[in-house]
């Protein structure tokens, strides 16, 4: 079946520090992967998406590129910011339908 | 703006005890899921409706019902409550048009726990 691997937490940072989460993943076909991220205390949120091979999904800062050779989807950041702590959660998509599958998810602290 | 709309936030139960989960989402979505979230585990998927009227099970779906009440609400029943249980339990819409794009919207979580 499909699954999701993210790297081993919790990442403390400091503030303005460059940020790297890696997610590999295994899947039947071609699926479209996700960054989601949680803030305390609230539901998760899409944070970017990428749909093919070498598509770059961005937002906030935040990129990751879907690399169909390694089946990775890392996710980084050039300077975290305090407001960055968070959980981040690396998930698929099945090419049949809408449900996701998601990895056991990074918490990240970042420092002022 | 509402949004997804979880209660309760919090619940206590002692074994062999049952509660609902219930979930409304004013986004007029087709799809509902409800997942659980626990430590180390992230988010493993309970049951989903994919349209009113339909259910299906997920991941985890033992000791636990679900009823897709109408096109607003999924609400998640527990009938004889575990340990194992416990856990952070989000509800979850999406729109069938948004297919593929893998656009959850989530509730703010409810923690149950279960002594």
């Amino acid at each position: 079946g499909n699954s999701v691997t993210q790297m081993e937490g919790p990442v403390t940072l400091s503030e303005e520090a460059f940020l790297t989460i890696n997610c590999t993943y295994t899947a039947t076909g071609y699926p479209s992967l996700f960054w989601y991220v949680q803030y305390p205390g609230e539901g998760l949120q899409l944070l970017l998406k990428a749909t093919k091979a070498d598509d770059k999904g961005s937002n906030k800062g935040f990129e990751a590129t879907y690399r169909k050779e390694t089946t990775s989807f890392h996710l980084e950041k050039g300077s975290v910011q305090v407001s960055d702590s968070a959980v981040y959660f690396c998930a698929l998509e099945e090419t049949s339908g809408s449900r996701l599958t998601f990895g056991e998810g990074t918490q990240l602290t970042v420092n002022p | 703006n509402a949004g997804v709309t979880q209660t309760p936030k919090f619940q206590v139960l002692k074994t062999g005890q049952s509660m609902t989960l219930q979930c409304a989402q004013d986004m007029n979505h087709n799809s509902m899921y409800w997942y659980r979230q626990d430590p180390g585990m992230g988010l493993r998927l309970i049951y989903y409706s994919a349209s009113e009227g339909t259910t299906d099970k997920g991941e985890v779906p033992n000791g636990y019902n679900v009823s897709r009440l109408n096109k607003r609400e999924f609400s998640l029943r527990l009938e004889s409550a575990a340990p194992s249980q416990t856990s952070v339990y989000f509800c979850a819409s999406s729109d069938l048009r948004y297919m593929n794009t893998g656009e959850l919207f989530f509730g703010e979580g409810s923690r149950l726990t279960v002594l």
